[in-house]
């Protein structure tokens, strides 16, 4: 069965703090595709990365960062520095064989000032 | 601007009454699909469509409805409203093809049935 996992239901930190955000996938597809949106207190969903199955390099992006181990099926986010802007509900979702997202539960992260 | 549209954006229902979502999308894409989002649970989806005149069930379709006509609209309907359905709605598109950068979600529906 396809399915996202994110464990941490919320997690609070003091700004400044680094924060990692995790996520564990299952799927049966050899190609496949994962995401991370980030969701506002305003509700809107903000695409943040696509990652595709065959690259497993780590991306940077300012501060933000992803690790993908296909080895432990993890799709790991980290926000480094962390800021009050940065508080938000984080999804992390699966794309499968036939174009449907499968989402995680999402991870509320309340950053402190 | 281009991007995805959903109309209403604040609902308020009675039990038994029926009403319909509209998505409208000016990119072009191919697959279209609406989700719904409760606390805790993440964005399940509903009902999609991978092209014009056709759809399939998601993972919780029972109580709706939906229909694509014409390529960049996409209805939800509710035909006899439940409490059950209050709820966050969401319409999201993608294209096909080679250049996919991620799918682009509408800013929600708020429903509510009382």
């Amino acid at each position: 069965a396809q399915k996202v996992t994110q464990a941490q239901t919320e997690i609070s930190v003091v700004e400044k703090e680094d924060v990692t955000l995790d996520c564990v996938y299952e799927t049966r597809d050899t190609t496949y595709y994962l995401f991370w949106y980030k969701q506002p207190p305003s509700g809107e969903l903000v695409f943040l990365i696509r990652r595709n199955s065959f690259d497993e390099q780590n991306e940077i992006s300012g501060r933000y960062s992803w690790n993908f181990q296909k080895s432990t099926s993890s799709f790991n986010f980290t926000i480094t520095a962390s800021q009050v802007v940065d508080s938000a509900v984080y999804f992390c979702a699966l794309e499968d064989s036939s174009y449907k997202l499968i989402f995680g539960s999402g991870t509320r992260l309340l950053v402190r000032p | 601007n281009a991007g995805v549209t959903q109309t209403p954006k604040f609902r308020v229902l009675k039990t038994g009454q029926s009403m319909t979502l509209l998505c409208a999308q000016d990119m072009n894409h191919e697959y279209m699909y609406w989700y719904r989002q409760d606390p805790g649970m993440g964005l399940r989806l509903i009902h999609y469509s991978v092209g014009e005149g056709t759809t399939a069930k998601g993972e919780v379709p029972d109580g709706y409805n939906v229909s694509r006509l014409k390529k960049q609209n996409f209805l939800l309907g509710l035909e006899s409203a439940a409490p059950s359905q209050t709820s966050v709605y969401f319409c999201a598109s993608v294209g096909s093809g080679p250049i996919n950068y991620g799918y682009t979600f509408g800013s929600g529906t708020r429903l509510t049935v009382v």
